[in-house]
């Protein structure tokens, strides 16, 4: 069974630029969740989808977005790169939002310059 | 606000010491706590915790939880130089979101 697939691994864009990262979940797996991981903060929740919609939403500024597509696979957005933006991007997946196990994927590692 | 405190925040042993690992948390609506281990980038889940007081056993590896004094333990016995990693604990509340600690990081020497 295929795990957690994230793309890209790694990026690396300049300040004011925009990027998209793309996170896969394990087959049958309709919740996904984005985390944002700094030495400094640890694992800072993003948002939530499942079912296409999202369901919970973390203190971060609305140049952070995301969808989820029928297929449960989901992209984030981050406009206007900023410096403080570098960081290991993860994402998890598990069968519902609740009560259920939550399995990551690799991580897509942003630097901003 | 959600919280969670692992501690301690970093740890040395041997090889075959065994470790104790602590997290408290306070999150609204409590319905479960997860255990990750992460050593280079994606955290590797290990357990997942609803109620108090069952154990839960994967080999060297066990962790069990208190509902009533808002903590679990996650406990490694026979440590190893692969157990090297950073150790997080993440509660799930009424929002439905994981909240992380900062982790434990143990590194066990031969």
């Amino acid at each position: 069974k295929a795990g957690v697939t994230q793309t890209p691994r790694y990026l690396i864009k300049t300040r004011g630029q925009q990027v998209t990262l793309s996170c896969s979940p394990i087959s049958g797996h309709r919740s996904v969740s984005w985390y944002q991981q700094t030495p400094g903060q640890g694992l800072q929740f993003l948002f939530e989808y499942f079912s296409e919609t999202q369901r919970n939403k973390g203190n971060f500024p609305g140049r952070f977005s995301g969808r989820q597509f029928s297929n449960s696979r989901s992209e984030m957005n981050v406009s206007t790169l900023e410096l403080g933006d570098s960081a290991l991007y993860l994402c998890a997946s598990s069968r519902l939002p609740l009560l259920t196990e939550a399995f990551f994927g690799q991580g897509t590692r942003l630097t901003v310059v | 606000e959600d919280k969670v405190v692992q501690s301690p925040l970093s740890l040395v042993v041997h090889e075959g010491d065994t470790v104790t690992l602590n997290c408290s948390y306070e999150v609204t609506n409590f319905r479960s706590l997860l255990w990750y281990k992460q050593e280079k980038k994606a955290p590797t889940f290990l357990f997942m915790l609803t109620s108090s007081g069952i154990e839960k056993k994967s080999g060297r590896l066990s962790s069990i939880l208190d509902k009533k004094e808002l903590f679990s333990i996650l406990n490694i016995t026979a440590t190893q130089t692969g157990d090297s990693a950073v150790y997080l604990c993440a509660p799930q509340g009424g929002s439905e979101k994981l909240v992380f600690g900062k982790g434990t990081k143990l590194t066990v020497n031969p």
